[in-house]
């Protein structure tokens, strides 16, 4: 199976701060990557999807890159609401599907 | 709108059984693959298993592989999950979720509790 290694598991930042999530691959995804939001008490949501493709209603602040093994969610101006765990998760191996350990996401 | 809705959670004794529904509607069931994922208490996501748009094709990681069965009725736009064989590690929060590449839409998850 792919392993997806997420770093940091925990990040403290200051509201309008940029802040960069990281997600590897063990192998070749193939931007077959997606990032999920998941608000305390909440559901996951679709963040970002094909690496770099903003789900429908997530605000511009937004964006994901990266390619082959090495992935990057990056959230510009960071608002309170943005207080959440994200997740990367790879869907090359649609047999076996894989999630990243969490990043949580806090305010200073 | 895009809806699912699970049910059938629940405490269960390790080595029971238990069956989840998801009930969805909004979209065309019939066209998409579905797949349950599940979460422990303060722990990351885990993805359970995965069926095609006809139910012909399932797929199912090593954890639960020979113990959960999940299958899908087009005709009533539902969803389920059949889990034999508990263990306390299943203990979780169940989510059923559409696939299109990635999970474009969960639902708000369902309670399992294994124990004694």
């Amino acid at each position: 199976d792919i392993q997806m290694t997420q770093s940091p598991a925990s990040l403290s930042a200051s509201l309008g701060e940029t802040v960069t999530i990281e997600c590897r691959a063990s192998e070749d995804i193939y931007s077959n990557l997606a990032w999920y939001q998941q608000k305390p008490g909440n559901s996951p949501q679709l963040l970002i999807y094909d690496a770099n493709s903003l789900a429908d209603g997530v605000p511009s602040r937004f964006s994901g890159s990266g390619s082959g093994t090495q992935y990057s969610l990056k959230i510009n101006s960071l608002q309170s609401e943005d207080v959440a765990s994200y997740f990367c998760q790879q869907y090359n191996n649609y047999r076996a599907l894989t999630f990243g350990s969490g990043t949580k996401l806090e305010i200073k | 709108e895009v809806q699912l809705v699970e049910s059938g959670g629940g405490l269960v004794q390790p080595g029971r059984s238990l069956k989840l529904s998801c009930a969805a509607s909004g979209f065309t069931f019939s066209n998409y693959y579905m797949a349950w994922v599940r979460q422990a208490p303060k722990k990351g996501l885990e993805w359970v298993a995965t069926i095609s748009t006809s139910g012909s094709r399932t797929y199912y990681p090593d954890s639960v592989k020979g113990r959960f069965t999940i299958s899908r009725d087009n005709a009533k736009s539902s969803l389920y999950l059949q889990m034999n064989s508990l263990k306390s590690e299943d203990t979780a929060t169940y989510y059923c979720a559409r696939l299109a590449g990635s999970f474009d839409y969960w639902g708000q998850g369902v309670m399992v509790t294994v124990s004694s």
